[in-house]
């Protein structure tokens, strides 16, 4: 199947520091890519639908500017939470949709964040 | 926008019985139904979808059903194995796939 890579696979900060999460396909081209939140044993809350080229749209209660979603190219898009604080501990996952093959989502390996 | 409810959020199961995990859905416009397992630790991975203009789907040992009247979908796992122990979850999205919305999730375990 399709590959979706993320990185990095795990990060620790310091409060108050941004952090730059990768989402990758990595043999097909992704129009559309998603960011997800999964907190221990619980379900992927999506937060944002990721579009090339165009601005990301947000999930009620999600702060754009808090996650700032980049979709630059076709294949590459990037989740920054910006002053990260420890309530945004998690793990953040991204998927993508391979549109041209068989509208699967893929999912890349999630990342762990951890704010001190 | 949609909302996904998965029931229940823990089954046990011993080894060779049957599994079920229902979902219920919102939004009329939905017509796409994947499932998906999650082992600890990994990323979700698909292992069977449905479209809504199929009613039911098998690969082996799992199948899929879909009452879009009802807006429920579920999923049937037979002879369950220990390996078959994850997190379930199960997700709708329409024909843009613009947003997929997920089910809480169903942490099964399979006893041997």
């Amino acid at each position: 199947g399709a590959v979706v890579s993320q990185h990095p696979s795990w990060v620790i900060c310091k409060s108050g520091t941004s952090v730059k999460i990768e989402c990758r396909s990595l043999d097909f081209q992704a129009t559309t890519m998603f960011w997800y939140r999964q907190f221990p044993k619980q379900s992927l809350m999506l937060m944002a639908t990721s579009n090339e080229g165009s601005k990301a749209t947000y999930e009620q209660g999600v702060e754009k500017d808090k996650f700032l979603i980049n979709h630059a190219s076709l294949t590459l898009s990037t989740l920054t939470v910006t002053s990260a604080h420890p309530e945004d501990s998690s793990f953040y996952i991204c998927s993508a949709l391979n549109r041209a093959g068989t509208g699967e989502l893929f999912f890349g390996e999630g990342s762990r964040l951890t704010v001190l | 926008g949609e909302n996904v409810e998965q029931h229940p959020s823990t089954l046990s199961v011993q080894e060779g019985d049957s599994a079920v995990i229902k979902c219920t859905y919102s939004d009329s416009a939905s017509n796409y139904f994947p499932w998906y397992k999650q082992e600890l630790g990994k990323r979700p991975q698909l292992i069977i979808d449905i479209r809504s203009n199929v009613g039911e789907k098998k690969d082996q040992r799992i199948a899929v059903t879909l009452n879009k009247t009802a807006k429920h979908f579920s999923l049937h796992i037979t002879e369950t194995q220990p390996e078959d122990s994850a997190v379930y979850f199960c997700a709708a999205s329409d024909d843009t796939g613009n947003q997929f919305y997920f089910g809480t999730g169903t942490s099964l375990t399979v006893i041997p």
